[in-house]
């Protein structure tokens, strides 16, 4: 298995341009999970998914979008880049929130400016 | 205010020395997790703990609900224990996670 997998590893954009971090996981897990890290600070959750059709906000969801029509893929989708969007992106998967182990994908760096 | 907060920031010590990082949180969980960030920046997951005292070789979690408060012990520590360690909470009300902003640790030979 190859487990979480991300692309691109890193990226620059020029303000305004838009894009979509790819994120596939081939474990079967219903849950899925997109989180920014920003040096100095805690990972924050962006966006969630409990199931293929199914998505939902998290702490910080203002500028990205998700959808989720696979239960293997769940695309996070930067439309207006800001330069307060750089940073690392971790996905990450679950197979249930009680059997919560997460996932992680290697993360993509993204650069704005 | 943070909903996680973990302490030390930072810790260095020698090798074979005993190590205990702390973790407080102000929600209502319904699971606690260590994370560990590698100096490469990937994370994998040590522990999920909802209750008690977990044990993975010599790595040792604790929780105590009641006062809020985890801890994630390392015996006999070795530099490849070099990393950053994160705990996480998910609230109990729903799928939201919130993170601690991670404990460096340098594990000098």
């Amino acid at each position: 298995n190859a487990g979480v997998t991300q692309t691109p590893k890193f990226r620059i954009l020029k303000i305004g341009q838009s894009m979509t971090l790819q994120c596939t996981q081939d474990m079967n897990h219903n849950y899925m999970y997109w989180y920014r890290q920003d040096p100095g600070m805690g990972l924050k959750l962006i966006y969630y998914s409990v199931g293929a059709g199914i998505t939902d906000k998290g702490e910080v969801p203002n500028g990205y979008n998700v959808s989720r029509s696979t239960t293997e893929d769940f695309p996070l989708r930067l439309e207006l880049a800001a330069p307060s969007q750089t940073s690392v992106y971790f996905c990450a998967s679950s197979r249930g929130q009680g059997a919560g182990e997460q996932f992680f994908g290697p993360g993509t760096r993204l650069t704005v400016l | 205010k943070n909903e996680v907060e973990q302490s030390p920031q930072n810790l260095t010590a020698q090798e074979g020395e005993f190590i205990t990082i702390n973790c407080s949180y102000s929600v209502g969980i319904s699971a606690l997790h260590w994370l560990q960030q590698h100096p490469g920046g990937g994370i994998v997951s040590l522990f999920m703990l909802s209750s008690g005292k977990k044990k993975h070789g010599r790595l040792i979690a604790t929780i105590n609900i009641q006062e809020k408060h985890s801890s994630l012990h390392i015996t006999a520590s070795h530099p490849r224990d070099s990393a950053v360690y994160i705990c996480a909470v998910r609230t109990y009300t729903g799928n939201q996670f919130y993170f601690g902003t991670g404990t460096s640790l340098t594990v000098i030979p």
